[in-house]
């Protein structure tokens, strides 16, 4: 079983507000990402992390930004919160360094609702 | 081509039957496959991941890849209800230098009583 937190669950917030979506495993995987997903539509990355201090704009363009100080946590924030960004947000986390079985393992998710 | 492509569905099968999820790739990704559940509302969980051409198994569940055809299958045998979900395609390999998956936009199954 993957270890890896989200929090908050889920998130209803009015419009122009901060928000920071936590993430954190305790895998010590170097490589951590960022998915947006609005229901029953494809999975899009919107940040991933070689390793700290290493960050990356994903194929998806996001108003969010994302920082890397500790292997393990992995926060993305929103300066601004509009009803746009309402969406599911999935942290995921990766080893590809000292294994060939690079599996890559999803946390619970954050459901963000922004009024 | 899309990197990593899935038929939509929905597969509907029978309960007890063999449910085939199938998923063909480009040349872009070519080293590590990957198939994920995904039950509604939920984040997709990994359930199996191949890397040699051949099958692989794994309870009712059966990976196969080939490589020379660049198609990966998942086929779930005895299918449950609880099977109901949408099964995503990754692959990984040259894309982003190898550090980043390509998931395909996933195949929803509908297991009927």
């Amino acid at each position: 079983e993957a270890d890896i937190y989200q929090t908050p669950r889920y998130l209803v917030i009015g419009t122009g507000k901060k928000i920071t979506l936590e993430c954190s495993q305790t895998m010590g995987h170097d490589k951590m990402y960022w998915y947006q997903q609005d229901p029953g539509m494809e999975l899009h990355l919107i940040h991933y992390s070689y390793g700290v201090n290493s960050t990356e704009k994903g194929d998806l363009s996001s108003e969010s930004t994302v920082s890397r100080i500790r292997t393990e946590h992995f926060p993305l924030t929103l300066e601004s919160a509009r009803p746009s960004h309402t969406s599911q947000y999935l942290c995921a986390s990766r080893r590809t360094s000292g294994s060939s079985y690079n599996e890559q393992f999803f946390g619970p998710g954050t459901r963000l609702t922004v009024l | 081509q899309k990197e990593v492509e899935q038929n939509s569905g929905p597969l509907s099968v029978p309960e007890g039957a063999i449910a085939s999820l199938n998923c063909t790739y480009s040349d872009r990704v070519s080293q590590s496959f990957f198939w994920y559940r995904q039950y509604s509302g939920k984040s997709p969980e990994l359930i199996m991941s191949i890397y040699s051409n051949g099958d692989k198994e794994d309870g009712r569940f059966t990976a196969q890849l080939n490589k020379a055809s660049q198609y990966v299958s998942l086929l779930i045998r005895d299918s449950q209800p609880s099977d109901s979900a949408t099964y995503l395609c990754a692959g990984g390999g040259i894309t982003g230098g190898g550090n980043k998956l390509t998931f395909g936009t996933g195949t929803q199954l509908k297991v009927e009583l």
